[in-house]
């Protein structure tokens, strides 16, 4: 079964408003999850690195003022979208290192935005 | 800076083909290469490879690395419809956890 969840898998919001994501580990701690984001027929661009009970590290480019990372529990990362526009309409998605070493990342199943 | 590089971008073939699909990349301090395949929901895993020359093979899709050129392919024999999807390489480093992606390849496969 799963063992990080997304929610909302997919939303539709106006222009200007927040839209709020969550990612949630289950039945394991995530100290750290990544968020990506991918636009169609495109590959997954990593935006930011989320730590539990720190600040998010962000890649080059992504502003963090208009993508909010909280991760305040060892279970849970949100990613809000501030102020949207439909430029940031894409498909982001959430996922957290597994506990066993030398394995691959656990995603969520992506959520897919639009804004109108 | 990471470096994940596809080939071919897309690819139509028939069932029943044969496909090669390549994976070329820079990174420092690598860990693993990783190949996953897209349909329209997140990436599922397919497989991980750490050393060079060992074969991973899971029913018609197998996998090798060339550690020295860098260099990885996935082959997907006698090809279904079902294979249509994206397939994403995508590179760790020690120690970082997160993954570089490449930019995909885009398999057709016709009926």
């Amino acid at each position: 079964g799963a063992v990080v969840s997304q929610h909302p898998s997919w939303v539709i919001c106006k222009s200007g408003t927040s839209v709020k994501i969550e990612c949630r580990s289950l039945d394991f701690q995530a100290t750290t999850m990544f968020w990506y984001r991918q636009f169609p027929k495109q590959s997954l661009m990593l935006m930011a690195t989320s730590n539990e009970g720190s600040k998010a590290t962000y890649e080059q480019g992504v502003e963090k003022d208009k993508f909010l990372i909280n991760h305040a529990s060892l279970t849970l990362s949100t990613l809000t979208v501030t102020s949207a526009h439909p430029e940031d309409s894409s498909f982001y998605i959430c996922s957290a290192p597994s506990r066993w070493p030398n394995s691959p990342l656990h995603f969520g199943n992506g959520t897919r935005l639009t804004v109108t | 800076e990471d470096k994940v590089v596809q080939s071919p971008l897309s690819l139509v073939v028939h069932e029943g083909d044969t496909v090669t699909l390549n994976c070329s990349y820079e990174v420092t301090n690598f860990r693993s290469l990783l190949w996953y395949k897209q349909e329209k929901k997140a990436p599922t895993f397919l497989f991980m490879l750490t050393s060079s020359g060992i074969e991973k093979k899971s029913g018609r899709l197998s996998s090798i690395l060339d550690k020295k050129e860098l260099f990885s392919i996935l082959n997907i024999t006698a090809t279904q419809t079902g294979d249509s999807a994206i397939y994403l390489c995508a590179v760790d480093r020690a120690n970082a956890g997160k993954s570089t992606f490449g930019d995909g390849t885009t398999l057709t496969v016709k009926p």
